[in-house]
């Protein structure tokens, strides 16, 4: 499984854009990146995921380079409630392959006012 | 929108107790998960759960540990002897379909204390 490298914390204003990197320096061909976002006391909740190039939902932006060794998690104009922490996970693929997630610590994103 | 429900929220026992925390997956996934998470650490998967058999389990999950699905819609845990080190943060999860880059859905998790 690949590891990830993400920042440990990130403060952010009300309103603004935030852009949280992960580096997956050892992906495979298989892999897919998503991310999970998880609130205090809370399970964690899928935002987000993709294989290459640009993936927009209704909640955020994922960008992925052509070589697919970082992936960056944009969330546009956030607000007091998107206060959580926000993991990037790397999943390999294929018959046969495991269905846990593998979390690091994540990104603990503090959006204040 | 439908949603992976535990009981009990929290769960206050004694070291050596036996203690069953519950979970209904949504009604049609397949896969079945439980993870934990000790205060201020990452989430662990424990084991995963399909066809009535665990198909994966880590080695956090030790012959301490079972779970068991006894009907159509309750997934459960069963930890037969707790310790102390037990204590943490128990989430269930369920997935339509296999593979981690598929969608998990995970329920609000039930805490365990182990006194």
């Amino acid at each position: 499984l690949a590891k990830t490298t993400q920042p440990i914390s990130m403060d952010s204003y009300e309103g603004q854009e935030v852009n949280i990197t992960c580096s997956h320096n050892n992906i495979a061909t298989n892999d897919y990146i998503t991310w999970y976002q998880q609130f205090p006391s809370q399970g964690p909740r899928f935002i987000i995921q993709g294989y290459k190039t640009k993936v927009t939902n209704e909640v955020a932006s994922l960008f992925i380079p052509a070589d697919r060794k970082s992936s960056t998690l944009s969330l546009p104009r956030v607000s007091l409630s998107d206060t959580a922490v926000y993991y990037c996970l790397v999943g390999d693929s294929g018959g046969g392959a495991t269905n846990k997630l593998i979390f690091g610590t994540g990104t603990l994103l503090a959006v204040q006012p | 929108e439908p949603e992976v429900t535990q009981t009990p929220s929290h769960q206050v026992t004694q070291m050596g107790q036996e203690v069953i925390l519950r979970c209904v997956p949504i009604s049609n996934h397949l896969y079945f998960y439980w993870y934990r998470q000790i205060l201020g650490q990452k989430v662990e998967f424990l084991v995963s759960f399909y066809n009535n058999e665990i198909s994966e389990k880590s080695e956090i999950f030790d012959d301490q540990f079972s779970v068991e699905r006894p009907d159509g819609s309750n997934f459960t845990l069963k930890i037969r002897s707790t310790k102390l080190e037990d204590s943490a943060m128990y989430f269930c999860a369920s997935s339509l379909l296999a593979g981690p880059y598929n969608e998990q859905f995970f329920g609000p998790g039930t805490r365990l204390t182990v006194l």
